[in-house]
């Protein structure tokens, strides 16, 4: 069966500081990948998406940065954390196999920036 | 361009009583849609999903949802609430075949009284 892992769980960091957050895949081959952002009364909010190794999608423009290094690892990042990063990240996965498109979440990483 | 709109931000059930959340979508073509559930501070879980066939479908924890394409609703119920439903419920809708992204729904809060 396929899981979804992402770390760490939970982050502080202050503003300016980098960021990296980590997304894995495991019992899968080729999975579409995607990194939302869930802030407070705002649902969920599509910030990238892959299809493939180094393919990148980038939905909403801002100082974050996806790389995917390997067919299901998925990481997030930025050089620099503003306040209005601040939020529930989710990793997120798919594939057409069987001509489905559901998308199965991980766990999520709740950051503070302060 | 594709949209989702659940009207309710918060919705309070007595414990045992029947429960509809509703779903409204905007989309150019047949949909594929979805209904998640989320606990505080966990990632997004599949109840249920439509993508052709009978419209009423059936899903985990004894959920169900009927797809009402005159009125572009796709509407979740549960017959009888337990205090364990308290989540926050997201609606989704995407392309049936194909590579796209979802589009999600801001989510209804759901509420269960003693």
């Amino acid at each position: 069966s396929q899981t979804i892992h992402q770390w760490p769980a939970t982050l502080v960091q202050p503003v300016g500081s980098p960021l990296s957050l980590e997304c894995t895949v495991e019992g899968t081959s080729n999975p579409n990948l995607y990194w939302y952002r869930q802030a407070a009364g705002r649902g969920l909010q599509l910030l990238f998406y892959s299809v493939g190794i180094g393919q990148i999608s980038s939905e909403v423009p801002q100082n974050l940065s996806a790389s995917r290094p390997q067919d299901r690892q998925f990481i997030l990042s930025s050089k620099k954390l503003l306040l209005s990063d601040s939020g529930f990240y989710l990793c997120a996965w798919s594939t057409l196999a069987g001509g489905r498109n559901e998308q199965f979440f991980g766990p999520g990483t709740r950051l503070t920036v302060l | 361009a594709q949209s989702v709109t659940q009207p309710d931000i918060h919705i309070t059930v007595s414990e045992g009583a029947s429960l509809e959340l509703r779903c409204n979508y905007s989309y150019g073509a047949t949909p594929y849609l979805f209904w998640y559930v989320q606990s505080p501070g966990q990632g997004l879980q599949l109840l249920l999903k439509y993508f052709s066939g009978d419209t009423l479908v059936q899903g985990i924890k004894g959920f169900e949802a009927e797809f009402k394409r005159s009125q572009s609703s796709f509407n979740l119920r549960k017959p009888s609430v337990h205090w364990s439903d308290a989540a926050e419920y997201f609606c989704a809708v995407g392309a049936i075949s194909g590579y796209s992204t979802l589009t999600f729904g801001k989510g209804t809060m759901l509420l269960v009284s003693p």
